[in-house]
């Protein structure tokens, strides 16, 4: 069955460029989650949606960065005026239910940024 | 006190071989340890999980053990495949909460 799918895999922009990050989760699955994972890294915690709402945003590191989920399916990681630091692997996980850390999270392969 | 101690950075068993991997935490209130393994281009996939109620849980080759006074955790791969050569990333979460921390990751090769 299909999996969780990130677009584009590779994405490499120039300072200043704004870029948007898709993921499309498992279908049937409520919760959807951002992580950012720099090289030699864990995945960090970045946004968290619950269907449409997004419920927590805490882990975004500022307000360049953005996200959304209209339909309650698929998302977008928008990083607006990017800088050179916002290079790393970007991933998205999907979760049946929500809300509970034993909900096993289905990672997706990630988008790698790089901002020249 | 939100962090999750991981070692060692990398490992390099032979086959057939014990691979064990260890991680600390801080916070009391972490009460989900699940570990991911990750293979180059893939993103993590959950191995095996714990909740500090039992002290070990084993599926197959893979045995998490749990001290919960140390509140520390490992993972131990049993009998070493090439085929188990991936990064392996520990993770615990906050009782009635999403959110993973992660470890560093362990980048383990397994010779054949």
């Amino acid at each position: 069955g299909a999996g969780v799918s990130q677009s584009p895999r590779y994405k490499v922009t120039k300072r200043g460029q704004d870029v948007a990050l898709r993921c499309d989760p498992i279908s049937g699955h409520v919760s959807l989650y951002w992580y950012r994972q720099a090289l030699g890294q864990g995945p960090e915690f970045l946004t968290y949606f619950n269907y449409e709402a997004q419920q927590d945003k805490s882990g975004l590191p500022n307000d360049r960065f953005s996200a959304e989920r209209p339909e309650g399916s698929i998302s977008t990681l928008t990083i607006q005026r990017t800088e050179q630091r916002d290079s790393a692997m970007y991933r998205c996980a999907s979760s049946f239910l929500g809300g509970s850390g034993t909900d096993t999270q289905y990672f997706g392969p990630g988008t790698r940024l790089t901002v020249l | 006190q939100q962090q999750v101690k991981q070692s060692p950075q990398s490992l390099i068993v032979q086959k057939g071989g014990i691979s064990i991997i260890n991680c600390a935490y801080e916070n009391t209130a972490f009460d989900y340890f699940p570990w991911y393994q990750q293979f180059p281009g893939k993103g993590p996939a959950l191995l095996i999980a714990i909740r500090p109620d039992v002290s070990e849980k084993k599926e197959g080759r893979f045995t998490i053990s749990f001290n919960k006074s140390a509140k520390q955790f490992s993972l131990h791969i049993m009998d070493s495949q090439p085929g188990d050569s991936a990064t392996y990333f520990c993770a615990a979460s906050l009782s009635g909460t999403y959110k993973y921390i992660f470890g560093t990751g362990t980048r383990l090769k397994v010779l054949a």
